[in-house]
């Protein structure tokens, strides 16, 4: 099973909401990844999560708040939102080798529709 | 720093024909490359990878890309097209950093497959 599913699928809120993007993957995998993608942009690395830790913060704003409960799930708290945040996020995860991590293949999910208003 | 860029924002091939993607690397090391297909509204789908040996990697769905180190390309290539095909292609290139496998995307091709 090469699965990373992803809930909700679309999501509307307003700037003043507070809401969160569920992923979640029973591959085994211990790198977990936020993208953010603009129409007609490649993804854009938001977080990677390396053994439920934090490891990499592209220097995304606060209003955005990653969270790795556990190995299998991966969770993006939205507070406080702009109208330039509407995107599609998609979640990714992979193996991860330590030194052989460059190899590894990113497994995506089909991403959440977001809409700021 | 590495980059990935993909010369053709568009492609525009009929059923039947013959497809090629063009993809240029800059990487300091031995680059680690992919490429991924994304339907419309959906996550990306991996296509085929190159880490090491033979130049030329088989992928999913017909695609095969060849990996050029003189050329620092990795082209992807399909003999012939289905209409299902249609979609935006990327490339990408692997690098280990902190943690986990960092990629840097080229910017895409959109591909259209006329009837």
């Amino acid at each position: 099973d090469t699965e990373v599913t992803q809930t909700p699928k679309h999501l509307v809120m307003g700037m003043t909401n507070k809401k969160s993007l569920k992923c979640e993957q029973h591959m085994g995998h211990r790198a977990m990844y936020w993208y953010k993608q603009k129409a007609k942009k490649p993804p854009e690395l938001m977080f990677v999560y390396s053994y439920e830790k934090l490891s990499i913060n592209e220097s995304v704003p606060s209003r955005f708040s990653p969270e790795c409960p556990n190995s299998s799930l991966l969770n993006l708290h939205l507070h406080a939102l702009q109208p330039e945040d509407s995107a599609l996020y998609l979640c990714a995860s992979s193996q991860e080798r330590g030194a052989q991590a460059s190899t590894d293949t990113q497994y995506f999910g089909p991403g959440t529709r977001l809409t700021v208003l | 720093a590495q980059s990935v860029t993909q010369p053709d924002i568009h492609i525009t091939v009929s059923e039947g024909a013959s497809l090629e993607l063009r993809c240029n690397y800059s990487y300091g090391a031995t680059p680690y490359l992919f490429w991924y297909v994304q339907s419309p509204g959906q996550g990306l789908q991996l296509l085929l990878k190159y880490f090491s040996g033979d130049t030329l990697v088989q992928g999913i769905k017909g695609f095969e890309a060849e990996f050029k180190r003189s050329q620092s390309s990795f082209n992807l290539r399909k003999p012939s097209v289905h209409w299902s095909d249609a979609a935006e292609y990327f490339c990408a290139v692997g690098d280990k950093k902190a943690a986990g496998n960092k990629l840097t995307f080229g910017g895409g091709t959109r591909v259209l497959v006329k009837p």
